[in-house]
């Protein structure tokens, strides 16, 4: 298995544009969720999906974020307009249901850069 | 509110010596515990998880320590060893919280 999979690796893009970034799970998972790392917050969840439906998105920070889960394969998180604030690393993990024997499997990650 | 504290940003201990990283909890109806270890460029992996219905949880060279009454754990690493150097969350789930929520991590130093 090739893991969590997130796409782009890196992405610099100037303030008002829109940025997607992408996530395919580990096939077999049923949950996914959506991680952003910034030194002063550490890592905080964004959202997450079961079975493909979004359970809690209390942590999108506003409506500038959406995600969506067409299928049990893919995942995007899409900032619209992005702001220098969004700067941060976004992981992407998965795992069967809530992974408290083994945990999540987490992406390589995407670091955004919003100039 | 940090409802998982890990309150040393960084920790250095010599090979072969014991690491000691802790975590420090506020919710009582977590009931899951894990452990993270993260190298740069890399997403947290999974290292080593504990029930609250234990208080250790043993994997090799990494213990877990739980005591409830005090809401803390703790991480063992016996022997060091330099590959061990990255950044350790700690991590906890249950009650109303159905996902990991995750402490800021603390940034071990492995020296030869």
């Amino acid at each position: 298995d090739a893991g969590v999979i997130q796409s782009p690796r890196h992405e610099v893009t100037e303030m008002g544009q829109e940025v997607t970034l992408r996530c395919k799970p580990i096939s077999g998972h049923n949950s996914l969720f959506w991680y952003r790392q910034t030194m002063m917050r550490g890592l905080e969840l964004l959202i997450y999906f079961n079975n493909n439906v979004p359970i809690d998105d209390s942590g999108m920070p506003e409506d500038r974020f959406s995600a969506k889960m067409p299928n049990a394969s893919f995942s995007t998180l899409k900032i619209q307009p992005s702001e220098p604030r969004d700067s941060a690393v976004y992981f992407c993990a998965s795992s069967v249901d809530r992974g408290q024997n083994y945990g999540y499997t987490f992406g390589s990650g995407t670091r955004l850069t919003v100039v | 509110d940090q409802q998982v504290k890990q309150n040393s940003p960084s920790l250095s201990v010599q090979e072969g010596r014991i690491s000691i990283l802790n975590c420090d909890y506020t919710n009582s109806m977590f009931d899951y515990f894990l452990w993270y270890k993260k190298y740069p460029a890399e997403g947290p992996t999974f290292l080593i998880s504990i029930s609250s219905i234990k208080d250790k949880n043993e994997d090799g060279r990494f213990t877990v320590f739980l005591n409830k009454s005090a809401k803390h754990l703790s991480l063992h690493i016996v022997p060091s060893q330099p590959g061990d150097s990255a950044v350790y969350f700690c991590a906890a789930m249950g009650g109303s919280q159905g996902n990991l929520i995750f402490g800021k991590g603390t940034k071990l130093s492995v020296k030869p």
